[in-house]
C-alpha cells in the first residue's frame, strides 16, 4: 500500500540558509499535518491543512512557512535556519479533518541537520 | 487544551514476560487515544486506537490497550514481550472540536527495553 513520501530524508544546512521539505500523501488523503521531532523529545504539531488550506497552527516559527498544493501535496520551507531547527520533521496524512478514522499515517520523515 | 503523561522514560521486561507501558490523559471532551511506536530514526506506526466501545482495545504486533475513563488511563499491554519490541513508544490524543484539522498531541514517550 502506498505510504506518505517525503523528501529529501537528509539535509544539511548551513545556519541562515533556507530548506524546502516536501510531503506527499497518500493517495485520497486530503489533509496533511507537519511535526518537528527533536532529538530525544516527542513530535511537536508545527501546522496543519486542509483542502489545501491552513487548518490548525501549532508552535511553528514565524521563520517558516508552508502551504498545500492542488495535488493535494505539501511544502515546509523554513528560512534563517538556526541550530535549534537541527530536527527530524515528519509530515502526517488522513484522510478527512474529522476523527472519523482518527489515526494519521506517518511518512520516514526528513532530518534536517543545520551546521 | 489536551496534554498527554507518560510517567516512565523507560520500561525494562524479560523476554517472554507481560509488558505494560503506562499513559493517562487530560482532555475537556470525549478522547480519542492512540498508540505510536517509533524504531530508530523511522517514522511513526500506529499500533491501535480507542475511539468508542469496548474498554480493550487489541492493534498491531499482539499489543492491546485497555481504556479506563474513571482512571484517565489508557495503558498499553502485551501478554508476552518479543525482543523485536523494544522501540520507543508514545500515547497520543486527539480531540475534535469541530473545527479546524485536529492533529494528535504526543507524550514524551516511554523506551520499552526487552531482555534476552
Amino acid at each position: 500500500a502506498a505510504g506518505v513520501i517525503q523528501s529529501p530524508r537528509h539535509l544539511i544546512k548551513e545556519k541562515r540558509e533556507t530548506a524546502t521539505l516536501k510531503c506527499y500523501p497518500i493517495p485520497r488523503h486530503d489533509t496533511v499535518y507537519w511535526y518537528q521531532q527533536g532529538p530525544g523529545q516527542d513530535p511537536q504539531f508545527l501546522i496543519s491543512f486542509y483542502e489545501k488550506m491552513q487548518s490548525d497552527k501549532g508552535s511553528i516559527p514565524d521563520r517558516f512557512s508552508a502551504q498545500q498544493f492542488s495535488d493535494y501535496h505539501s511544502e515546509l520551507n523554513m528560512s534563517s535556519l538556526e541550530l535549534g531547527d537541527s530536527a527530524l520533521y515528519f509530515c502526517a496524512s488522513s484522510p478527512n479533518r474529522g476523527p472519523i478514522t482518527g489515526e494519521l499515517f506517518f511518512g520516514e520523515g526528513s532530518r534536517l541537520t543545520v551546521l | 487544551a489536551q496534554s498527554v503523561a507518560q510517567p516512565e522514560d523507560q520500561v525494562n521486561v524479560a523476554e517472554g514476560n507481560p509488558l505494560t507501558v503506562k499513559c493517562t490523559y487530560s482532555v475537556s471532551g470525549n478522547p480519542y487515544l492512540f498508540w505510536y511506536v517509533q524504531y530508530p530514526n523511522r517514522g511513526l506506526q500506529f499500533l491501535l486506537k480507542y475511539i468508542t466501545g469496548d474498554n480493550l482495545v487489541k492493534g498491531s504486533y499482539g499489543f492491546e490497550a485497555e481504556f479506563n475513563k474513571s482512571q484517565t488511563s489508557f495503558h498499553l499491554k502485551k501478554p508476552s514481550a518479543l525482543v523485536s519490541d523494544s522501540a520507543l513508544y508514545f500515547c497520543a490524543v486527539r480531540v475534535y472540536s469541530g473545527g479546524g484539522a485536529d492533529g494528535l498531541t504526543f507524550g514524551k514517550g516511554t523506551h520499552l527495553i526487552i531482555q534476552p
